[in-house]
């Protein structure tokens, strides 16, 4: 079984300031973690991923994350906000289930609002 | 590349008729596709996987016989929402699994509204 939480439904910084939003995950077996943005009415955009490599995985957008085995995290980081990146914010993570299949599980997702 | 189109974006039907949304991965092959659904304030639900050339998966709490998923090639999957209410208006997302990159592309999305 694998599972996402995402703290903070809402998260409000001004512009310029750090962006921080937390994920943390559990899975049965190494998960691969995902960061995805969602704009008003439309799809999800893959930020960045984790497949078992380097730790510390950069994005677009200037978005990086850190995954942190001992605290089954992987929290989304940018330096500086810019207006541009307010959207929602989703955690996922990946796994292959009992039929073979990868399935991703998705947390609750995560509004940026950022102020000027 | 790895772009997967969602069509219709947005469709409002009558209550009681059927809709079917197309998912098309346009530049690769997509051996598995997946079908959500996103509430109001919720994260997005899976409620199925399809494999081309095989029946669909559905998680526990779907209604087959409602959303008929259909994966007939590998750049094609089509959902169909049977006789529809207004408690099915919802957006509904569909990703696409590269066949070879270890990551599911996602459609835009298509916003179903029934009256």
């Amino acid at each position: 079984a694998q599972s996402v939480t995402q703290l903070g439904s809402h998260v409000s910084v001004s512009e310029g300031a750090l962006v921080l939003l937390r994920c943390n995950y559990s899975s049965s077996v190494p998960p691969y973690l995902f960061w995805y943005v969602q704009y008003p009415n439309q799809g999800l955009q893959l930020l960045l991923k984790y497949t078992s490599a380097a730790t510390l995985v950069k994005g677009i957008n200037g978005f990086e994350a850190e995954f942190k085995k001992s605290e089954t995290s992987f929290h989304l980081t940018k330096p500086s906000a810019h207006m541009s990146d307010a959207a929602e914010y989703f955690c996922a993570v990946s796994s292959m289930n009992s039929g073979g299949y990868q399935k991703v599980t998705f947390g609750i997702g995560t509004k940026l609002q950022v102020i000027p | 590349g790895a772009v997967v189109s969602q069509h219709p974006s947005r469709v409002i039907c009558k209550s009681g008729t059927s809709v079917k949304i197309e998912c098309r991965s346009l530049d690769f092959q997509a051996t598995t596709m997946f079908w959500y659904r996103q509430f109001p304030k919720k994260s997005l639900m899976l409620m199925a996987t399809s494999n081309e050339g095989s029946k669909a998966t559905y998680e526990q709490g779907v209604e087959k016989d409602k959303f008929l998923i259909n994966h007939a090639s590998l750049t094609l999957s089509t959902l169909t929402v049977t006789s529809a209410h207004p408690e099915d208006s919802s957006f509904y997302i569909c990703s696409a699994k590269h066949r070879i990159l270890f990551e599911a592309f996602f459609g835009q999305g298509t916003r179903l509204t029934v009256v």
